[in-house]
């Protein structure tokens, strides 16, 4: 199985700064098949980021994604009010099929 | 503008099977995977499997023995059966499209909550 880890587990900035995420595969994985989401409380997650760099539709490009092989970011790069949430990585193609990492809360 | 809208019963007794219908609206089911997700309360999200639209299957294997999806493409649903359930299994329960090439899940539901109790 494919673990994915993220950092740190709760991330606390302030509007106008710059966030970075961390997610870490236990084993390399393809740079097409890792995506960001974001959730905020009470709604399903929304895709953000999909092949490791890609905007999903619709995605500010204060957003963006980075890495290869086991090390995956995710930054955002000046926080908006909206920005707090929890953000998870997730990945395809090992097995069990799809994974996800345990989460960053990100609060004010 | 893809829709989905899961709904089946919010309460089930331990020992009994799990039943969930997800509905698909502005677009077709008979193209694109199609996933079940979960997140119990507080916690991380689970994939637990997903089904194709020529009906193949693929399932977590923490969960294979007790899963079965299935989809209907003349209603433009799918489906989750999950038996032999416990406590454990209490959790909101998304259904969601993978998107086609990248491995990620562009739309969702709003997700619905499944609590296992007496």
């Amino acid at each position: 199985e494919i673990v994915l880890t993220q950092s740190p587990g709760t991330l606390s900035l302030s509007p106008g700064e710059r966030a970075t995420l961390s997610c870490r595969a236990s084993q390399s994985i393809s740079s097409s098949y890792l995506a960001w989401y974001q959730q905020k409380p009470g709604q399903a997650p929304r895709l953000l980021i999909y092949g490791a760099s890609s905007r999903a539709t619709g995605i500010p490009d204060r957003f963006s994604g980075s890495g290869s092989g086991t090390d995956f970011t995710l930054t955002i790069s000046r926080l908006e009010p909206e920005d707090f949430a929890v953000y998870y990585c997730q990945q395809y193609g090992g097995s069990p099929r799809y994974t996800f990492g345990q989460g960053t809360k990100l609060e004010i | 503008q893809v829709q989905l809208q899961e709904s089946g019963p919010g309460l089930v007794k331990p020992s009994e099977t799990l039943s969930l219908t997800c509905t698909v609206s502005g677009g077709s089911v008979s193209s694109y995977y199609w996933s079940w997700i979960r997140q119990p309360p507080g916690k991380g999200l689970e994939w637990i499997g997903y089904v194709f639209y020529s009906g193949s299957t693929d399932y977590n294997p923490s969960l294979k023995s007790r899963v079965t999806i299935s989809i209907d493409t003349s209603k433009n649903q799918f489906s989750l059966k999950l038996s032999s359930v416990t406590a454990a299994d209490t959790a909101v329960y998304y259904c969601a499209r993978r998107e086609g090439s990248y491995g990620s899940f562009d739309y969702w539901g709003q997700g619905t909550l499944v609590t296992v109790s007496s």
